[in-house]
């Protein structure tokens, strides 16, 4: 079946520019989250969202950064005024609820961010 | 601060040897442990995973350790495989309603020599 999508796979852009990156989650999954992989180092949480329940933004670094889904659907990550040090890998993970001893995170293949 | 740690950045086992990834954790409060497995140009995927109620559990060729007094995990891939040359990353959470978000390790790059 479908796993979870990303678009753009590849995002280059200038200094100040905003940028809109996508994520379609498999069907079905209620729970969905978005992640950053900075070069060397681990992945970071950033988002997560849960059914109707208000997200929990405390992994974003800056009020530059939103994101929204509607309803347990598509999610879009939106970074306002780039700056070079958000550039990474913005990676995004659906599961079926937020209980992930029993529901794992399967992860999209993610979008590449490079601001110059 | 870096709640999960590993410190190798990288490993290389012979084909058909055991290879061992550490992680540690300085978070008390992580309560279940989890393997990621990420091929170039790919999200990470789900390997194995172990409550802090266990020490040990299998499945095939993996096994994850966890010593929680010293607050160190490992994995264990015996025998190892060229394919299972990617880079693993550790994660850890605290499993309570409604929310997984997960505390990733930086990654070690296993390299299975033939």
């Amino acid at each position: 079946g479908a796993g979870v999508s990303q678009s753009p796979s590849n995002k280059v852009t200038e200094k100040g520019k905003d940028v809109e990156l996508r994520c379609d989650p498999i069907s079905g999954h209620t729970a969905l989250y978005w992640y950053r992989q900075r070069l060397g180092q681990g992945l970071e949480f950033l988002i997560y969202f849960q059914g109707n329940s208000a997200p929990d933004k405390s992994g974003l670094p800056s009020d530059r950064f939103s994101a929204e889904r509607t309803g347990e659907s598509v999610s879009t990550l939106t970074i306002q005024r780039t700056q070079q040090e958000d550039s990474a890998v913005y990676l995004c993970a659906s599961s079926l609820a937020g209980r992930i001893s029993y529901n794992e995170q399967f992860f999209g293949p993610g979008t590449r961010l490079t601001v110059l | 601060d870096q709640q999960v740690k590993q410190n190798s950045p990288s490993l290389s086992v012979q084909e058909g040897r055991i290879s061992i990834l550490n992680c540690d954790y300085t978070n008390s409060m992580f309560d279940y442990f989890l393997w990621y497995k990420k091929y170039p140009a790919e999200g990470p995927t789900f390997l194995i995973s172990i409550s802090s109620i266990k020490d040990k559990n299998e499945d095939g060729r993996f096994t994850v350790f966890l010593n929680k007094s010293a607050k160190h995990l490992s994995l264990h891939i015996v025998p190892s495989q060229p394919g299972d040359s990617a880079v693993y990353f550790c994660a850890a959470t605290r499993p309570n309603f409604g929310n997984e978000k997960l505390t990733f390790g930086t990654g070690t790059r296993l390299t299975i020599i033939p």
